[in-house]
């Protein structure tokens, strides 16, 4: 079976410091990968999604980025961390192919800007 | 581009009654419609989903109807329980080559 791995869990980082999260999907080749951010009490926000290796697309501008390195890694970065990046962060996969797939979602990190 | 909305935002009922969520969609080419349910804390878990060759779906207490001449559908929970207390997510989607797009979400709760 499929399983998606986030973490990590919770981190506390101060203004200014740089922003490594990894996401890693197992027991499926070529996922679908996607970052979304979800503030307090909030929808989800959708920030990058990827098709494949090196492939990705931002959907809104930011102080963030991504990168996929091998199919089924996805990790979200900053070089420089805003308070304003605080929240709940979401790895998410679905299969490729034909007909409609869910999405399914990690436990998320929880980042505070300090 | 699609568009989904959700109502209520939050909803309160007492343990065994009903809870109703429903949503509307604007593209008409959207034929997937995915249920989310997420725990405090946690990441949405998939609860059910339906496509729009069918009219109703149903697995145990849940079930989720479609009416695409209305462009809407509905997220039915009978008996709640207090664990159903969370917050539901209803989205829609063309193809698995696009973009789920999701509705702001209901606060459900659930009380004993």
């Amino acid at each position: 079976s499929q399983t998606i791995h986030q973490w990590p869990a919770t981190l506390v980082q101060p203004v200014g410091s740089p922003l490594s999260l990894e996401c890693t999907v197992e027991g499926t080749s070529n996922p679908n990968l996607y970052w979304y951010r979800q503030a307090a009490g909030r929808g989800l926000q959708l920030l990058f999604y990827s098709v494949g290796i090196g492939q990705i697309s931002s959907e809104v501008p930011q102080n963030l980025s991504a990168s996929r390195p091998q199919d089924r890694q996805f990790i979200l970065s900053s070089k420089k961390l805003l308070l304003s990046d605080s929240g709940f962060y979401l790895c998410a996969w679905s299969p490729t192919g034909f007909g409609n797939q869910p999405q399914h979602f990690g436990d998320g990190t929880r980042l505070s800007i300090l | 581009g699609e568009n989904v909305e959700q109502h209520p935002s939050t909803l309160s009922v007492q343990e065994g009654d009903s809870a109703v969520i429903k949503c509307t969609y604007s593209d008409s080419a959207s034929n997937y419609f995915p249920w989310y349910k997420q725990e405090l804390g946690k990441g949405p878990q998939l609860i059910i989903d339906i496509r729009s060759n069918v009219g109703e779906k149903k697995d145990q207490r849940i079930a989720v109807t479609l009416n695409k001449t209305a462009k809407h559908f509905s997220l039915h929970i009978t008996e709640t329980q207090p664990e159903d207390s969370a917050v539901y997510f209803c989205a829609a989607r063309k193809t698995s080559y696009d973009k789920v797009i999701f509705g702001p979400g209901t606060s459900l709760s659930v009380i004993p």
